[in-house]
């Protein structure tokens, strides 16, 4: 597509509540990242794929984060048990090379209540 | 590893004035360095990028950059702001020697622009 897209736009979880982000990457982009922003604070790095390798998943903050990208296009980022620590933006990202600059998706924010 | 740091967190203007947005780094390999824009409610959109070659770097909506590696800035400027330039602006920073580090951000300068 023309642009990253990441869907739904919003999510609301209660409390315990697994779910699921997707990011559909610009098409032919290898590299693939995932950020957390919260609330006034800039974007803190998650996890990066290349093609369908997860190269770096040092940013994830506990193992109620995993993500997914198995056929190198889509991604998905899920949350176990939620819990209201994780209310925030996540953005997705997509480059080809890496050194240009990644293009952003608009971002799903989670609500967890 | 990486650091930045946006001394402002919220600038106020008034329209048609002059604006720098200051950013540092910390890092102890060479970088390429970023700002981008996010307007409320949208994702990021990159303003600019220095790579290498000329320190003084020129991105969209009139905004220009400059890299100074003695002082480890890369300030944004703009000679004359608009209300539309209201919006959160990040200074990112990535790691040049290899190809595949995340970006690192700075916690952000609101810029507000005043009528």
């Amino acid at each position: 597509g023309a642009g990253v897209s990441q869907s739904p736009r919003y999510k609301v979880a209660k409390r315990g509540q697994d779910v699921a982000l997707r990011c559909d990457p610009i098409s032919g982009h290898v590299s693939l990242f995932w950020y957390q922003q919260a609330l006034g604070q800039g974007p803190e790095f998650l996890t990066y794929f290349q093609n369908e390798a997860q190269l770096d998943k040092s940013g994830l903050p506990s193992d109620r984060f995993f993500a997914e990208r198995p056929e190198g296009s889509v991604s998905t980022l899920k949350i176990q048990r939620t819990q209201q620590e994780d209310s925030a933006v996540y953005l997705c990202a997509s480059s080809f090379a890496n050194r240009g600059g990644y293009t952003f998706g608009s971002g799903t924010r989670l609500t967890v209540v | 590893a990486q650091s930045v740091t946006q001394l402002d967190s919220q600038v106020p203007v008034f329209e048609e004035a002059p604006v720098e947005l200051r950013c540092n780094y910390s890092s102890s390999v060479s970088v390429y360095l970023f700002w981008y824009v996010q307007y409320p409610n949208q994702g990021l959109q990159l303003l600019l990028k220095y790579l290498s070659g000329s320190t003084l770097v020129k991105g969209i909506n009139g905004f220009e950059a400059e890299f100074n590696k003695s002082q480890t800035s890369f300030h944004l400027r703009k000679p004359s702001v608009h209300i539309s330039d209201t919006a959160e602006y990040f200074c990112a920073v990535s790691d040049f020697d290899s190809g595949n580090t995340p970006l690192v951000f700075g916690k952000g300068t609101r810029l507000s622009v005043i009528a």
